[in-house]
């Protein structure tokens, strides 16, 4: 079991908006900022938002990230069939000294 | 351009030891804390150990602890992950990430590299 909360599946037709939700605790993400991962089959993992809801370079504005209390949530608008693929959420958490990750949300486009 | 490359990893029986390499260009390495995350067959990904900049401080995730060591070798670029009484569990791909800032151990990693295989089978 992960430590952070995701669901295991999302889907959408093109152009929709889908939004993953992740639950933690004060330990990670109520104490810290909340970073999202993308994992395309086949690729390493890239990093797609961190401070809750900054987007690393590249990344379009069709995603964002916000974060309130022990949870925090990605949404994706104007989906595309690229944007298949698992998103994860990972926060730093305080008692392992260490990030801690989500179990990861399968993404289907339909 | 940032680049990181693991190496190492392979077919190997339970309770035996490898040592996983990654080497790090197109940036100042001893300036930047390090990761090894592994992703197992069909689960998700998994952060393992992190080693501090300076090298001066190393954690590891639980399941780990007492069995792999981080360490660094800022002369050569390179990071290491030794893993030793390895188990069928340990079956992952393991990748070696940077932490996104300088100095600092609790950003999130920012470059990865394209993952290393070790499997644990008798």
């Amino acid at each position: 079991q992960s430590v952070l909360t995701q669901p295991p599946s999302a889907s959408g037709t093109p152009g929709q908006t889908v939004t993953i939700s992740c639950s933690g605790s004060h330990s990670n993400i109520g104490g810290n900022t909340v970073n999202w991962y993308q994992h395309l089959p086949g690729t390493a993992p890239k990093l797609l938002m961190y401070t809750n809801d900054l987007r690393t370079s590249g990344v379009p504005d069709r995603f964002s990230g916000s974060k309130s209390g022990n949870s925090a949530s990605l949404a994706i608008s104007g989906l595309q069939s690229g944007d298949e693929g698992d998103y994860y959420c990972a926060a730093w958490d305080d008692g392992l000294n260490g990030p801690v990750f989500g179990g990861g949300t399968k993404l289907t486009v339909l | 351009q940032v680049q990181l490359v693991e190496s190492g990893g392979g077919v190997v029986q339970p309770g035996t030891s490898l040592t996983l390499a990654c080497e790090a260009s197109g940036f100042t390495f001893s300036s930047y804390a390090m990761h090894w995350v592994r992703q197992a067959p069909g689960k998700g990904l998994e952060w393992v150990a992190l080693i501090s900049y300076d090298g001066t401080q190393r954690f590891y995730a639980d399941s780990v602890r007492g069995r792999f060591t981080i360490s660094r070798d800022d002369s050569k670029k390179t990071l290491s992950l030794q893993m030793t009484r390895l188990q069928l569990e340990d079956t992952a791909i393991y990748y070696c990430a940077r932490g996104m800032l300088l100095y600092s151990n609790s950003e999130p990693c920012d470059y990865w590299g394209p993952g290393n295989l070790v499997t644990v089978s008798s």
